[in-house]
């Protein structure tokens, strides 16, 4: 089983800050990594799709990079509305990491 | 608009079982593979159960393998998870998601879930 880990668990940002996730994978998965937000209450909303690629409708604040084992999600400009959990998953199996919730300071 | 609606959750004893729907509207539903997400109160995403589009394959995870059965009726649109031998760590949010087009892709669309709870 393919095992995805994020870090950090938890982040407290201040608006217009930048923050950085990362997702780690126990194995190489080439591009076949995602990244999902879920705001409290809601279902995931996809993010990025493949490591890198923007999604239309989804705020250019959002970027995504790497390949292999190692993906970052940046969000360049926090905003209150980011306030969320933020999920890899891969698409070989299936998994997904286990989350990394964004508060607003 | 794409729409995908669960249904069918609720209160079921341990070693019970319950089943699932999931009805699409929006797209063509029998062109799409389909999944079974869940997420236990307060914990994060968990991949559940697959199937293709045409329901010839199907897959699982380890901790429901043998347990639920996957299942679609394309003439009604619909998407299935029986769950038999339901346990204490079943209780969950479980949401059905489209695979976007292809293997190895992603969810681009996901319903509003529907709460299982196991508890006698």
């Amino acid at each position: 089983e393919i095992v995805l880990t994020q870090s950090p668990d938890f982040q407290s940002v201040t608006p217009k800050e930048k923050v950085t996730i990362t997702c780690r994978a126990s194995q190489s998965i080439g591009s076949s990594l995602h990244w999902y937000q879920q705001k409290p209450d809601q279902s995931p909303k996809l993010l990025i799709k493949y490591a890198s690629q923007s999604l239309s409708g989804v705020p250019s604040r959002f970027s995504g990079s790497g390949s292999g084992t190692d993906f970052t999600l940046t969000i360049n400009g926090l905003e209150a509305e980011d306030a969320a959990t933020y999920y890899c998953h891969q698409s070989s199996t299936w998994t997904f990491g286990q989350g990394t919730k964004v508060e607003i300071k | 608009e794409v729409q995908l609606v669960e249904s069918g959750g609720g209160l079921v004893q341990p070693e019970g079982s319950l089943r699932l729907s999931c009805a699409a509207s929006g797209f063509s539903f029998s062109t799409y593979a389909m999944h079974w997400v869940r997420q236990a109160p307060g914990k994060g995403l968990e991949y559940v159960s697959a199937i293709s589009s045409n329901g010839g394959n199907t897959y699982y995870a380890n901790s429901v393998r043998g347990r639920f059965t996957i299942s679609r009726d394309n003439s009604k649109n619909t998407l299935y998870l029986q769950m038999d031998s339901l346990r204490a760590e079943d209780m969950a949010v479980y949401y059905c998601a489209r695979q976007y087009y292809g293997s190895g892709t992603y969810y681009d669309y996901w319903g509003q879930g529907t709460l299982v709870t196991v508890s006698s």
